[in-house]
Order: C-alpha cells, then sequence, then structure tokens
C-alpha cells in the first residue's frame, strides 16, 4: 500500500475554500485514492474517491495531478461543522491503513 | 446513517472478561471490515471477510482477538481475557467490491473502555 503523507493540522475560517494536499509517491497504477472525514466519537464518512484528472460531489472536490504523485481534497466555502480529521488513503482496500489525518479546524 | 451499524455503541467491562461485538452491514455488500482506534491515531486494520470468507487475519492483535461471519451477513468480533490496552474504539465497515473499485462504508463503532 502506497504510503501517504499529510498535514498533522490546519486552521480555516468559515466561507473559505480549504484544501488539504496528500503525498503518496508510489501509489500503484491500479491505486484509487479515496478521501475520509471523521467526527470525534463516530466512523470515517465516505467523502470523494478518483483515479485521475478531477472529481466533485456535492460536498467535494478531488484534484490529481497526471503523475497521481499527489492528490488535494478542496471543500468549498467550509462551515464550522466541517471542523474534523481528513484521511487520505491510497491502494489496495484490503490493506488499508490510515495516517493520522489532518485536524482541520474551522473557525467564526 | 451510513447503513452500517454496530451493537453495543459503548462497552465498559473488566480486566479479564471475554466481550464480543456485532456488526450489521449493508445488506447488499459482500465485504466487512474490522478496524480498531485509539485516542488521536487514525484506525486500525484488524480483518477482513469477502462473504463468510476470512481473508486476511494476520493484522489481527493477538490470538484473543477473533472474528466471525457466519452466513456472510452479520459480523463478530470477541475479544478474550480483555486487557486495559484492548480499551478503543472498534469500527466494522461494508463495501460491495466492484471491479477494482470499492469504497468501504462504517458503522459508528463500538466504544470499549477495560477497567
Amino acid at each position: 500500500l502506497a504510503k501517504t503523507t499529510q498535514p498533522i493540522s490546519m486552521d480555516s475560517y468559515e466561507g473559505q475554500e480549504v484544501n488539504i494536499t496528500c503525498s503518496h509517491n508510489n501509489i500503484a497504477t491500479n491505486d484509487y485514492i479515496t478521501w475520509y472525514q471523521q467526527f470525534p466519537s463516530q466512523g470515517p464518512r465516505f467523502i470523494i474517491q478518483g483515479y485521475k484528472t478531477k472529481v466533485t460531489n456535492e460536498v467535494a472536490s478531488l484534484f490529481i495531478p497526471a503523475d497521481r504523485k499527489s492528490s488535494t481534497l478542496s471543500l468549498p466555502r467550509v462551515s464550522l461543522s466541517d471542523t474534523a480529521v481528513y484521511y487520505c488513503l491510497v491502494g489496495d482496500l484490503n490493506d488499508m491503513r490510515f495516517g493520522a489525518g489532518t485536524r482541520l479546524t474551522v473557525k467564526p | 446513517d451510513t447503513g452500517v451499524s454496530q451493537d453495543p455503541r459503548h462497552k465498559i467491562t473488566k480486566r479479564g472478561q471475554n466481550v464480543t461485538f456485532r456488526c450489521d452491514p449493508i445488506s447488499e455488500h459482500n465485504r466487512l471490515y474490522w478496524y480498531r482506534q485509539t485516542l488521536g491515531q487514525g484506525p486500525e486494520f484488524l480483518t477482513y471477510f469477502q462473504n463468510e470468507a476470512q481473508l486476511e487475519k494476520s493484522r489481527l492483535l493477538s490470538d484473543r482477538f477473533s472474528a466471525e461471519r457466519p452466513k456472510g451477513s452479520f459480523s463478530t468480533l470477541e475479544i478474550q481475557r480483555t486487557e486495559q490496552g484492548d480499551s478503543a474504539m472498534y469500527l466494522c465497515a461494508s463495501s460491495l467490491l466492484a471491479g477494482v473499485q470499492e469504497t468501504q462504508y462504517f458503522g459508528p463503532g463500538t466504544r470499549l473502555l477495560v477497567l
């Protein structure tokens, strides 16, 4: 499983766009990139998944450059309720290894 | 609510007791996963099933941990002779494997406290 590297924490303000970048230099050809959000005392919640270029859904966008060695989760116009830990996962879901994630704090 | 349920949501037990947790996955999902999560860390993979077959169990934390998925539906995770270090959140996830793409949906977790 490709190792991922994310910032430990980020701060933002309500209404701003937040971009969280994940590095995965050893990503394999068949690997997908998946992002999860987790609130305290809850299980992780699927946000978005992609393979290449750009994926957008109702809550986020995922940007993946051509070399796929990194990816950026973009959260538009964050609110206080987006304060959570965000995990980037890459590769074989038979061997999911979560890192410590990125703790996003949204301030008023 | 992802559709994955876990029971109980909280469990307090004394050291040395056995505990069993249950996970009910999304009904059409063929894969079921168990994770452990300690404070400040990401979830740690323990084991998974495809239908009723347990395809990976080498990462169960010790031989005190075991999991079953009879008939490929719900699953149970048992911890025998609990220790204080077993205190953690135990998460279950399910997915439908389709080709090479798969998305896991997590339940709310069972929080275990061993006194």
